[in-house]
């Protein structure tokens, strides 16, 4: 079955610590998006990417990075910068842009 | 700046007992409104895609319809298993996707 696979599904970070959230796709989707949700929020754009080897800045990209060096993958790393990482993140990918979005189940991150 | 709001955040209903979420939005170009339903702990899955003012798609008990600017959920004899988070989002003439805090569901049997 195609879908979307975010791991780990639990993650703790210490202070100082950059930590690499993991999202893989096989739906032969072009666009990917890692968005952060918090209680009482909508999902908010950290970044997202249209093709392999280019992506941009959501509206809360400061303090994560990102790569996209396959179609399939598009990694999140929350660093060190990010001061209030404690969030629940989900990645998603689309076929085109504008259409809906499919979602992982998420990686919930704390702090330790 | 685009901006989505779901009413009400939470709804108790009894099995049965039929009801409709609000979806209000203002947007730069309407491209799409999505519906979405998210369980505790689980990525939202796909409900519906409304892409013009009178449209309507139905799945089950649920019927979502558009207006130039707003979206109703209708959800018809709910069950327990309708319990969840239902989103809503809307994306623009940029391909900006906005989403909406999202209306919490249960349904008591």
């Amino acid at each position: 079955d195609g879908g979307i696979t975010q791991s780990p599904k639990y993650l703790f970070r210490k202070e100082g610590q950059n930590v690499t959230l993991s999202c893989e796709q096989n739906l032969n989707h072009d666009a990917m998006y890692w968005y952060r949700q918090d209680p009482g929020q909508g999902l908010r754009l950290i970044y997202y990417s249209q093709i392999v080897n280019d992506f941009q800045k959501g509206d809360i990209a400061e303090g994560y990075s990102v790569s996209r060096e396959k179609k399939e993958s598009f990694p999140l790393t929350v660093t060190s910068a990010q001061k209030n990482p404690t969030a629940f993140y989900l990645c998603a990918s689309s076929i085109q842009s504008p259409g809906p979005q499919h979602f992982g189940d998420g990686t919930r991150l704390s702090i330790l | 700046e685009d901006q989505v709001t779901q009413s009400p955040e939470a709804l108790r209903l009894q099995e049965g007992e039929s009801s409709s979420l609000n979806c209000s939005y203002t947007v730069s170009g309407l491209r799409g409104l999505f519906w979405y339903r998210q369980d505790p702990g689980k990525g939202p899955e796909f409900l519906f895609t409304l892409y013009s003012a009178g449209e309507e798609k139905e799945k089950e008990r649920l019927k979502a319809t558009l207006t130039k600017k707003e979206s109703f959920l209708h959800i018809t004899a709910p069950k327990p298993e309708d319990s969840a988070t239902y989103l809503c989002a809307v994306q623009d003439n940029n391909n900006d996707m906005r989403f909406g805090a999202g209306t919490r569901l249960t349904v008591k049997p």
